[in-house]
């Protein structure tokens, strides 16, 4: 299995510039979200679903759009980028119910000029 | 909401030493702790957790003890080797809502 599967690895970006970080699981999992970890921030929560259809938002979720039209399928937009939002990027999900075990994509490196 | 501290930040031991991390939580009702493991360019990977309901559990190497009173876990790693060399989060859910919400990491170097 794939597991959870991130493009692209790396992007730059232009201030303003929108684009799609990818996020694919081939796992079945329900619960899905997207984290940002920065130097001394750790991971920070910017939004999730619970399934197809459903998202709600993290800690961080401005400037920042997520859309779930299908299980698989959690692509995080970033509408109009800015050098706040150089980060790297990590796309993660897990079943629902007791196993509550998170399984993280390999992350995507964002830089915003 | 809940908020997540970890300390320390960075933690440098002797191989064979045990390491210690630390991490409290503000919701009470927070109900389930694990801990990631994060090697250089990958992923966190879950290495261990505990639910409300344990006090400790060990795995091995490692262990992780909860106090709820005091609202606050612990990562220990006794006999610590080279590949435990790693940043080392701490995270705390309320199960119902599904947000998993993580401390600011600890970068653990372990010299051989």
């Amino acid at each position: 299995n794939a597991g959870v599967t991130q493009t692209p690895k790396f992007q730059v970006l232009k201030t303003g510039q929108s684009m799609t970080l990818q996020c694919a699981q081939d796992m079945n999992h329900e619960y899905m979200s997207w984290y940002r970890q920065d130097p001394g921030m750790g991971l920070r929560l910017i939004h999730y679903s619970v399934g197809a259809g459903i998202t709600d938002q993290g800690e961080v979720p401005n400037g920042y759009n997520v859309s779930r039209s299908t299980t698989e399928d959690f692509p995080l937009r970033l509408l109009s980028a800015a050098p706040s939002q150089t980060s790297v990027y990590f796309c993660a999900s897990r079943p629902t119910g007791l196993n509550e075990k998170l399984f993280f994509g390999s992350g995507t490196q964002l830089s915003v000029l | 909401g809940e908020n997540v501290e970890q300390h320390p930040s960075t933690l440098s031991v002797q191989e064979g030493d045990s390491a210690v991390i630390k991490c409290t939580y503000s919701d009470s009702a927070s109900n389930y702790f694990p801990w990631y493991k994060q090697e250089l360019g990958k992923g966190p990977q879950l290495i261990i957790d505990i639910r409300s309901n344990v006090g400790e559990k060990k795995d091995q190497r490692i262990a992780v003890t909860l106090n709820k009173t005091a609202k606050h876990f612990s990562l220990h790693i006794t006999e610590t080797q080279p590949e435990d060399s790693a940043v080392y989060f701490c995270a705390a859910s309320l199960r119902a809502l599904g947000k998993l919400i993580f401390g600011q990491g600890t970068e653990l170097s372990v010299k051989p």
